[in-house]
């Protein structure tokens, strides 16, 4: 069975610049999480999705982060325009139901804004 | 709302001894308690989980949690430390909603 993929692995790009991440969760998992990982603390919970429908954003900074999952399937996250801030791990996730199943994690995608 | 601590940032033993990684949570209902481990450049694989089934619980590569509701802890233990076990621990609580990550805990295993 296929793990969550996510794509790319590394981005390095410049302040004010737009970047997106790409996600493929395992098959027939309901459940995507978008999570933030800064150096040196446990993930960050950005937004989850049941199927197509965001439930849960109050985390995600809405003014430059946007995230959809169309299909209810594959997810993009994006940053407009990025900040030295942002720079962090951004890890996606997947679970069969909501947040007391199990989620599996992909490799994640370390962002460095310079 | 409920919140994770880990109890020490970097811990360091010695290949063979016994390995304990603290965990306290906080919850306002009955919690689901979470392991996972990060290897360098790489996601979070779970450990094991709790689900109120049994206090003790046993996860992959000879690792185990008990969980003590009286001490609202969830430590996780490994008698015997090998070399492969170094790597970022990170303990999580759950709720029909929300999961929460304490900061993670990284541990050393020295030769």
């Amino acid at each position: 069975e296929a793990g969550v993929v996510q794509s790319p692995r590394y981005k390095i790009i410049e302040k004010k610049q737009p970047v997106a991440f790409w996600c493929n969760p395992i098959s027939g998992h309901n459940t995507l999480y978008w999570y933030r990982q800064n150096l040196g603390q446990g993930p960050e919970l950005l937004i989850r999705y049941e199927n197509e429908e965001a439930v849960d954003d109050s985390q995600l900074p809405k003014d430059r982060f946007s995230a959809e999952r169309l299909k209810g399937v594959d997810s993009t996250l994006k940053i407009q325009p990025a900040e030295l801030g942002d720079s962090a791990v951004y890890l996606c996730a997947s679970s069969l139901s909501p947040s007391t199943d199990t989620q599996y994690f992909g490799p994640g995608t370390r962002l460095t804004v310079l | 709302a409920q919140s994770v601590t880990q109890l020490g940032s970097h811990v360091s033993v010695s290949e063979g001894a016994l390995v304990l990684l603290r965990c306290n949570y906080s919850s306002s209902v009955p919690p689901y308690l979470f392991w996972y481990v990060q290897y360098p450049n790489q996601g979070l694989q779970l450990l094991l989980k709790y689900t109120s089934a049994a206090t003790l619980v046993k996860g992959i590569n000879g690792f185990e949690a008990e969980f003590k509701k009286s001490e609202t802890s969830f430590h996780l233990t490994k008698p015997s430390a090998h070399m492969s076990d170094a790597a970022e621990y990170f303990c999580a609580v759950s709720d029909p909603d929300d999961m929460r990550f304490g900061a993670g805990t990284r541990l050393t295993v020295k030769p």
